[in-house]
């Protein structure tokens, strides 16, 4: 079946440096690419869908100058997140559409730390 | 898209049938169930979706009521490793510009 390959699996950072988050489409054109953050003992929260080509529209709450989200190509999309803050430690997942009626596939996961 | 109900844990014993519910009884007409689990520090994973027929694959069965306003998923022989949250989710069909909604979802603990 199609992949989402995401990277870093994990990371720790400093408090005020930027972070990239990557996800590529292995087998398939991921025209969209929906971008979650999930925190401990919760569920995923949407936090913006990009499109290739275009600018990435984000969710109410959430900062698009913190949060910068690139999809310049139709296999990777990629989640800066910047001037990290330990309010930002959290599991970010990316997840592509990639057929018509069930076809959503997921990465594996960030686990990011900010210390 | 149409609100689920899901019972905030279950437990199974191993190699028994797990049954998860889902209620959606706001659900329309042109609305699949979709059902995703996610285990412990990973990206969510499918299971299997129906509109209104039974469904079965290599992982689950899916059983959706004759008036569509719930639904049942069965891992027939559950293993330790099914211990996950399981996700049911309402959506139309072919929206592929539109995000899959999660909910809090089933936690389902497999225990020997």
């Amino acid at each position: 079946g199609a992949v989402v390959s995401q990277h870093p699996s994990w990371v720790i950072c400093k408090s005020g440096t930027s972070v990239k988050i990557e996800c590529r489409s292995l087998d398939f054109q991921a025209t969209t690419m929906f971008w979650y953050r999930q925190f401990p003992k919760q569920s995923l929260m949407l936090m913006a869908t990009s499109n290739e080509g275009s600018k990435a529209t984000y969710e109410q709450g959430v900062e698009k100058d913190k949060f910068l989200i690139n999809h310049a190509s139709l296999t990777l999309s990629t989640l800066t997140v910047t001037s990290a803050h330990p309010e930002d430690s959290s599991f970010y997942i990316c997840s592509a559409p990639e057929g018509a009626s069930y076809g959503y596939t997921f990465g594996s996961g960030t686990r990011l730390t900010v210390v | 898209d149409a609100k689920t109900t899901q019972p905030p844990s279950m437990d199974c014993a191993e190699g028994r049938a797990a049954n998860l519910p889902c209620n959606h009884s706001t659900i329309s007409g042109n609305e699949y169930v979709y059902w995703y689990r996610q285990i412990h520090s990973q990206g969510p994973q499918y299971i299997i979706h129906g509109l209104k027929n039974n469904e079965t694959n290599e992982m689950a069965s899916l059983i959706i009521t004759e008036d569509r306003k719930s639904s049942t998923l069965i891992l027939p022989h559950a293993t330790l490793r099914d211990t996950a949250v399981y996700y049911c989710i309402v959506r139309p069909a072919a929206q592929a510009g539109t995000a899959l909604i999660f909910g809090k979802g089933t936690t389902l603990s497999v225990s020997s």
